[in-house]
């Protein structure tokens, strides 16, 4: 079964402005983590940000934020301001039983 | 270095060749992921070390996949008899620890085989 949809194959933006990347996940479990990665061309994987499951507020880190909606199982990644260097590929993930489970990424384009 | 080591970073071998894969991860990291990541695809879990006990190896696809991480440090992941379908960036990660599920893993740069 799926655990993490990213519905967005891809996604264009205009440089400076904020772009929101989508995610929603499938467990029963009440304990989980939810991080963002992002994947440029050169194959590194970048944590971004992480979200636990009973935090109360969004998290935040710099230029990246996420949009956590637990009754609705979605974890969206926003990021304001947008930069040239912002284009690569970004995976949504979640932490449960000892394994993280990625989606299938959304390849951002920004665009000057 | 600081950072997740693996090498080597792309391994070109005939179909039917064994290949062994390794992964030095950040030292004092307790846990060790290794996943299989084909193109345009996320990263596929193969198999979760925490120290040198193979908790998960329920992600590797056939018994030709063997990992191993002896002494709670150093992981191979080893390839026999390779076929054309294993041809994919294998990514090891480690984290601080397993069971706590705010711990993000940190990759290394991953191995690139190709099977011809």
């Amino acid at each position: 079964a799926q655990k993490i949809t990213q519905t967005q194959p891809g996604m264009f933006v205009q440089e400076k402005e904020a772009v929101t990347l989508d995610c929603t996940y499938d467990t029963s479990d009440p304990s989980y983590g939810l991080f963002w990665y992002k994947q440029p061309s050169s194959g590194e994987m970048i944590f971004l940000i992480y979200q636990g499951s009973y935090d109360q507020q969004n998290a935040t880190e710099g230029r990246y934020s996420l949009n956590f909606q637990k009754a609705r199982k979605s974890a969206n990644l926003v990021i304001s301001a947008s930069q040239l260097g912002d284009s690569a590929m970004y995976f949504c993930a979640m932490y449960n039983f000892n394994k993280f489970y990625f989606g299938s990424g959304t390849k951002l384009n920004v665009k000057p | 270095g600081a950072g997740v080591s693996q090498s080597p970073r792309y391994k070109v071998a005939k179909r039917g060749q064994d290949v062994a894969l390794r992964c030095d991860p950040i030292s004092g990291h307790v846990s060790l992921f290794w996943y299989q990541q084909a193109l345009g695809q996320g990263p596929e879990f193969l198999t979760y070390f925490q120290n040198e006990a193979q908790l998960d190896k329920s992600g590797l696809p056939s018994d030709r996949f063997f990992a191993e991480r002896p002494e709670g440090s150093v992981s191979t992941l080893k390839i026999q008899r390779t076929q054309q379908e294993d041809s994919a960036v294998y990514l090891c990660a480690s984290s601080l620890s397993g069971r706590d599920s705010n711990q993000p893993q940190h990759f290394g740069d991953g191995t690139r085989l190709s099977i011809l």
